[in-house]
């Protein structure tokens, strides 16, 4: 059974930094590429950045670009995303993703002082 | 980036009867390889996003045939045949042929 567990959520300051991750099992991590989506709070989705199975590869949303960093390390079947300079805008639950089809429960990230 | 427009934003509908979700990419969505990446999905109350439909009108495993999907181009639409009280959720759909993938604004299903 294929799972996705995020972790690493939690409330920050503006400015400050979280680092995401996304533990992943049940199918051959090294095959797949991996995204990042987040949903504010009642709010729509967004997707956020995109890793190709290799790390080759890697995309991210215009909000996030320079901010952000995706990484993954296939050792131990992890996804990451490094947040830096968060903003309040920037509070939402985050998700991993494999393909469109898997998706984690979800980490809520708030971004208060 | 694409933008994906649904409509309605708001649908209500009564027990046993159809619904219909529009959504209009601003491009194409055929991408280069020939498939069309328009999915869909549901998201019921405090849940993650589930998927029902990829390109276009494919079933996920475990989703009921009363949802169907069709389009091309850059018009689609969600059917639900008949609707169930399980079926209570909000609907995006989703491009997934150029990055940014973007979702529609999504589509409020409720019990009339």
């Amino acid at each position: 059974e294929v799972q996705l567990v995020e972790s690493g959520g939690g409330l920050v300051q503006p400015g400050g930094s979280l680092r995401l991750s996304c533990a992943a099992s049940g199918f051959t991590f090294t095959n797949y590429s991996m995204k990042w989506v987040r949903q504010a709070p009642g709010k729509g989705l967004e997707w956020l950045s995109y890793i190709s199975s290799s790390s080759r590869t890697i995309y991210y949303a215009d909000s996030v670009k320079g901010r952000f960093t995706i990484s993954r390390d296939n050792a131990k079947n992890s996804l990451y995303l490094q947040m830096n300079s968060l903003r309040a805008e920037d509070t939402a639950v985050y998700y991993c993703a494999r393909d469109s089809l898997y998706w984690g429960q979800g980490t809520l990230v708030t971004v208060s002082s | 980036d694409v933008v994906m427009t649904q409509s309605p934003l708001s649908l209500p509908v009564t027990l046993g009867q159809p619904a219909s979700i529009s959504c209009r990419s601003s491009q194409s969505l055929v991408h280069s390889d020939g498939n069309t990446y328009l999915n869909w999905f549901q998201q019921r109350p405090g849940q993650s996003p589930r998927r029902l439909i990829y390109k276009v009108s494919n079933r996920d495993a475990g989703v009921p045939d009363r949802f169907s999907g069709s389009g091309s181009g850059t018009e689609f639409t969600l059917k639900i045949s008949r609707v169930e009280a399980e079926d209570v959720g909000v609907y995006y759909c989703m491009q997934g042929t150029l990055w940014p993938y973007t979702f529609g604004q999504g589509t409020k299903l409720e019990i009339k």
